[in-house]
């Protein structure tokens, strides 16, 4: 399994785009790069899923460099209730089970 | 929009006792798992479940764990003879595909 490094906590102010970048160094050619929200006292939130370039949905843009060593999750205009944690997962989508790392604490600020 | 749902959402037993923790996955998924986290540390995969049997499971899911699909809706995790680490909440997560998970609010299971 690919491992995930991922900074520990962020800080931002309401309306603020945050990006958080997740280095995957030994990604594999049949990983996906997968993003987790969790709030406290609840269970993961799937955000986005990519392989490569760009992804986007309703939530969040996912940016995956041409090597795929890394990817950035980008948060349009957080809010307050975006302060969560925040997990990046790299695997076989067919085989591994999710392996959750500590993840990034978001914390915005009014 | 269907959730995942879980029972009960707080738990407490003496160490030593059993418990059953119960879910209700999304009604056509195929896929479902339990998970646990211990307080202040990372979600940790415990068993994935697949067409009526255990398709991976973790270290941790050791012979104190079980678990079953009872009827069509159900999914539930048996840990016998709880002891003082079995502490966490556990989560339940059932999707259509293993790529994309959906996870239950979790049951908070205290043992003393």
């Amino acid at each position: 399994l690919a491992k995930t490094t991922q900074p520990i906590s962020m800080d931002s102010y309401e309306g603020q785009e945050v990006n958080i970048t997740c280095s995957h160094n030994n990604i594999a050619t049949n990983d996906y790069i997968t993003w987790y929200q969790q709030f406290p006292s609840q269970g993961p939130r799937f955000i986005i899923q990519g392989y490569k370039t760009k992804v986007t949905n309703e939530v969040a843009s996912l940016f995956i460099p041409a090597d795929r060593k890394s990817s950035t999750l980008s948060l349009p205009r957080v809010s307050l209730s975006d302060t969560a944690v925040y997990y990046c997962l790299v695997g076989d989508r067919g085989n591994t089970p999710l392996v959750f790392g500590k993840g990034t604490r978001l914390s915005v600020i009014a | 929009e269907p959730e995942v749902t879980q029972t009960p959402s707080h738990q407490v037993t003496q160490m030593g006792q059993e418990v059953i923790l119960r879910c209700v996955p999304i009604s056509n998924h195929l896929y479902f798992y339990w998970y646990r986290q211990i307080l202040g540390q990372k979600v940790e995969f415990l068993v994935s479940f697949y067409n009526n049997e255990i398709s991976e499971k973790s270290e941790i899911f050791d012979d104190q764990f079980s678990v079953e699909r009872p009827d069509g809706s159900n999914f539930t995790l048996k840990i016998r003879s709880t002891k003082l680490e079995d502490s966490a909440m556990y989560f339940c997560a059932s999707g259509t595909s293993k790529e994309t998970q959906y996870f239950g609010p979790g049951t908070r299971l205290l043992v003393l």
